[in-house]
């Protein structure tokens, strides 16, 4: 089981440009969360998906969006790059209120 | 915005002496989870606690949830080199959306 996995491992991007980044669940998970980590504080709660749809939202913009395939497999896109969209996204899955499971994170940073 | 805080922000032991950390949270929870990551990569799952537990073992681990003080302690025993990393709490309300508080950054020196 390979567990969580996220592409690509480090970006760099520049202002205005637009990024996606990509996670697989972990084998059997169908829920997939997002979350964004500045340097020195906790991860921050971006959104979840279960069932390709959006079901919980935390407080980013729109430029933040997401998407979930048939095979749970997981993206996230940000529209309009800020210096301050430099970060660490992490993706996790569960299973139904089972346990989370992170994924190494991709290292964005906007120059 | 975190959900609460971690105390102390910073901690610094030698190998093998037992390591405390505590959590504060603000809203009820269904379960506390508590993560290690080692140098800003990826979190690692150590425990989960659900709010109708009072205490959990695991290996070297013990945690604790107090539910009226909406409080938690992680305890390390016999720490190791190994064991330096960050350690967050994350407590989930509603679906397994996890509001994280900002860490202890512990220090297990050799």
């Amino acid at each position: 089981d390979a567990g969580v996995t996220q592409s690509p491992t480090h970006l760099i991007k520049t202002r205005g440009q637009q990024v996606t980044l990509r996670c697989s669940p972990k084998s059997g998970h169908d829920t997939v969360s997002w979350y964004q980590q500045a340097l020195g504080q906790g991860p921050q709660f971006i959104f979840q998906y279960y069932e390709e749809e959006e079901r919980q939202r935390g407080n980013f913009p729109d430029r933040f969006s997401g998407h979930q395939f048939p095979n749970y497999s997981s993206e996230l896109n940000v529209n309009a790059l800020l210096l301050g969209d430099s970060a660490l996204y992490l993706c996790a899955s569960s299973l139904k209120g089972t346990l989370t499971f992170f994924g190494q994170g991709t290292r964005l940073t906007v120059v | 915005s975190q959900q609460g805080e971690e105390d102390p922000q910073a901690l610094s032991i030698q190998e093998g002496e037992n390591a405390t950390m505590n959590c504060s949270y603000k809203t009820s929870i269904n379960n506390l989870q508590w993560y290690r990551q080692n140098s800003g990569r990826g979190l690692v799952h150590l425990i989960l606690i659900r709010s109708n537990e009072r205490e959990k073992h695991s290996g070297r681990l013990r945690v604790t949830l107090d539910t009226s003080k909406k409080s938690s302690s992680l305890l390390i025993t016999a720490s190791r080199a190994a064991d330096t990393a960050s350690y967050f709490c994350a407590t989930d309300a509603k679906g397994g959306k996890l509001i994280f508080g900002q860490g202890t950054e512990l220090s297990v020196k050799p």
